[in-house]
């Protein structure tokens, strides 16, 4: 099993570009969730979902959109960057437990 | 308002000197507390959960023990390859969503040789 796996794992946006994140996990776990970390800071819940077709904001949804057409599937779209929106980017997913993660995207918005 | 708080910041030991790390907490009606670990550049990797006051579970060199105020991660003659940022969380609100967590902001440890 490959695990969580996000790509890209780097990205520089330049101010209201867009891009997706891509997340995909193979565990089968219907619950899939996005945080951001920022230096010296907690991490962050940004969206969630317990299944497909089915989402819900979490702390942190501004300036995110999200979807779920799939178990599998669950990426993050940012529409119009801010340099606000530079973070690392981690993905994790979950049966009933704890979570899973993947190794993270670093995003840069200048 | 759920808060973790975790200290110190930064932790440097030398390879075999014991020490712990403290996260406290307040939520209503905790349901669980995580620790996890994070390598520079990783993901967090799952480490403990402890559900009640008084719980202990162990692993290798390292053993979390919970309060109804605070948690510790204890380190016992850690060695280079336990440097690592160390975090805990708790389902928000004091619920039983285990994916829905408030983190702490973590502590770095550094084990020198």
């Amino acid at each position: 099993n490959a695990g969580v796996t996000q790509t890209p794992k780097f990205r520089i946006l330049k101010i209201g570009q867009s891009m997706t994140l891509q997340c995909t996990q193979d565990m089968n776990h219907n619950y899939m969730y996005w945080y951001r970390q920022d230096p010296g800071m907690g991490l962050k819940l940004i969206y969630y979902s317990v299944g497909a077709g089915i989402t819900d904001k979490g702390e942190v949804p501004n300036g995110y959109n999200v979807s779920r057409s799939t178990t599998e599937d669950f990426p993050l779209r940012l529409e119009l960057a801010a340099p606000s929106q530079t973070s690392v980017y981690f993905c994790a997913s979950s049966f009933e437990g704890h979570l899973h993660f993947g190794n993270g995207t670093r995003l840069t918005v200048t | 308002e759920d808060q973790v708080t975790q200290s110190p910041e930064a932790l440097r030991l030398q390879e075999g000197e014991s020490s712990s790390l403290n996260c406290s907490y307040t939520v209503s009606g905790l349901r669980g507390l995580f620790w996890y670990r994070q390598d520079p550049g990783k993901g967090p990797e799952f480490l403990f959960t402890l559900y009640s006051a008084g719980e202990e579970k162990e692993k290798e060199r390292l053993k979390a023990t919970l309060t109804k105020k605070e948690s510790f991660l204890h380190i016992t003659a850690p060695k280079p390859e336990d440097s690592a940022t160390y975090l805990c969380a708790v389902p928000m609100g004091g619920g039983t969503s285990y994916g829905k967590l408030t983190f702490g902001q973590g502590t770095i440890l550094t084990v020198h040789p």
